[in-house]
């Protein structure tokens, strides 16, 4: 019963493959996001969705394709891996953000490593 | 400069010490304040929000002051279980629509026997 879930928990890949990591909420939240921790521990957003409209793009490569299928999921599309892709994704969920803050929550991360 | 700026420590102190951290930010439309707390390799769990008239939660007081665009947090009677990181976190709308986290890059936190 998992709140908010990422599959993987770890990706090792190659330089220059493609990978998706999935993420799933079920607390009925409207809005869903991905963020990036780097190696220096520095979180930040990447992309945010409301209702599976895009709502945030924080000048994300565009080798970053999220897609939302419908409101309890939102994944993520990586094409053409770089070394500096390696870092720590999660998930997050919160009820509608669009009228002001709500607690966002957050999945338990997926680490990815890129060789 | 950083959005959010924090110490990133780590701070060393003995069980039963107060410790306090400070944050900075430097976007004044920033309209909600919070410190999250994450554990080693885990994700950020919300700790608390922080208002301007300043609000405690058991051993944990936050502070905010707007005018200084500072951010404080107090522990007091530090427990080994409080070890971690402590970020420092902003709430603001964005050109365009929507609104953000921004996160600092933490303060980690070792409480020692």
């Amino acid at each position: 019963d998992t709140a908010v879930s990422q599959t993987p928990k770890y990706l090792v890949t190659q330089m220059g493959n493609d990978k998706s990591i999935k993420c799933e909420q079920n607390l009925g939240h409207d809005t869903m996001y991905w963020y990036k921790q780097d190696s220096k521990k520095f979180l930040k957003i990447m992309f945010s969705y409301n209702n599976k409209e895009l709502i945030i793009n924080e000048t994300v490569p565009n080798r970053f394709s999220p897609k939302s299928p419908d409101k309890a999921h939102l994944n993520l599309h990586i094409n053409s891996l770089e070394l500096g892709d390696s870092a720590v994704y999660f998930c997050a969920s919160s009820q509608d953000d669009i009228s002001g803050y709500n607690e966002q929550f957050f999945g338990p991360g997926t680490r990815l490593t890129v060789l | 400069r950083k959005e959010v700026e924090q110490d990133p420590g780590p701070f060393n102190v003995p069980e039963g010490a107060t410790v306090a951290f400070n944050c900075t930010y430097s976007n004044s439309a920033s309209q909600s304040f919070f410190w999250y707390r994450q554990d080693c390799r885990k994700e950020p769990k919300l700790l608390m929000s922080v208002y301007s008239s300043g609000n405690e939660d058991g051993r944990f007081t936050a502070q905010l002051n707007r005018a200084s665009q500072y951010i404080s947090l107090l522990i007091r009677d530090s427990k080994l279980s409080d070890s971690a990181t402590y970020l420092c976190v902003v709430y603001r709308p964005i050109t365009g629509g929507g609104n953000k986290l921004t996160f600092g890059t933490g303060t980690q936190l070792k409480v020692e026997l």
